[in-house]
């Protein structure tokens, strides 16, 4: 059964740092992209960031280059490092996994989601 | 960067109806559109992928069709379990692109 679970968030000050991390099992970590998706609260899904199979990584553009997204595929583990936070950044953080290394439809992307972890940058 | 037009914002509709949400890409994105289906408190479900896939275990009512700019999702019967957000998804192209999404509300 796959499964994907964040941990990580919890309260921090504007300008403050956080590391996320994405525990994942059930299937071939290494072989898979995985993503960051963020929910604002009563707000839409925002897609945050990707990292490939091959470890080639896309960012949105308005991180302005304070988040770091990384995997290690020995521990199952996708990690996303967020600095300088401010009260913007207060959101739940899914992470998401797909596409497969070889899938060239779009069959494996999205297909499964991590239950949330709550980042809190208060005003 | 890529824009989805997601529209309606907002809908109310009743048990039975037909209810049709569209996805507008600002460039053509072939079938590289998901749709997923979020209920409050919920983690986002998806429902279609390639446009016009049904993920396994979702209803048959959900439909998906389009390829290039225009995209729609189709519920044939709303159902009231079917009351929920729906969001659209484009990863053709990073940086990738949620929809605003559509809250199909009870009349």
């Amino acid at each position: 059964e796959v499964q994907l679970v964040e941990s990580g968030g919890g309260l921090v000050q504007p300008g403050g740092s956080l590391r996320l991390s994405c525990a994942a099992s059930g299937f071939t970590f290494s072989s898979y992209g995985m993503n960051w998706v963020r929910q604002a609260p009563g707000k839409g899904l925002e897609w945050v960031s990707y990292i490939s199979s091959s470890s080639s990584i896309y960012y949105a553009d308005s991180l302005k280059g304070r988040f770091t997204i990384s995997r290690d595929n020995a521990k199952n583990s996708l990690f996303l490092q967020m600095n300088s936070l401010t009260v913007d950044d207060t959101a739940v953080y899914y992470c998401a996994r797909g596409p497969y290394q070889y899938d060239s439809t779009g069959w494996s992307a999205f297909d499964y989601w991590g239950q949330g972890t709550l980042v809190t940058v208060p005003s | 960067d890529i824009q989805m037009t997601q529209s309606p914002s907002a809908m109310s509709a009743s048990v039975g109806d037909r209810v049709t949400i569209t996805c507008r890409a600002s460039q053509g994105i072939s079938k590289f559109l998901a749709w997923f289906q979020q209920k409050p408190g919920e983690v986002p479900k998806r429902l279609i992928y390639a446009a016009s896939s049904l993920q396994g275990g979702v209803p048959s009512r959900f439909s998906g069709s389009g390829s290039g700019t225009e995209f729609t999702l189709t519920i044939s019967s709303l159902q009231p379990e079917d009351f929920a957000t729906y969001y659209c998804l484009q990863h053709n192209n990073y940086p990738l692109t949620f929809g605003g999404g559509t809250k199909v509300e009870i009349k």
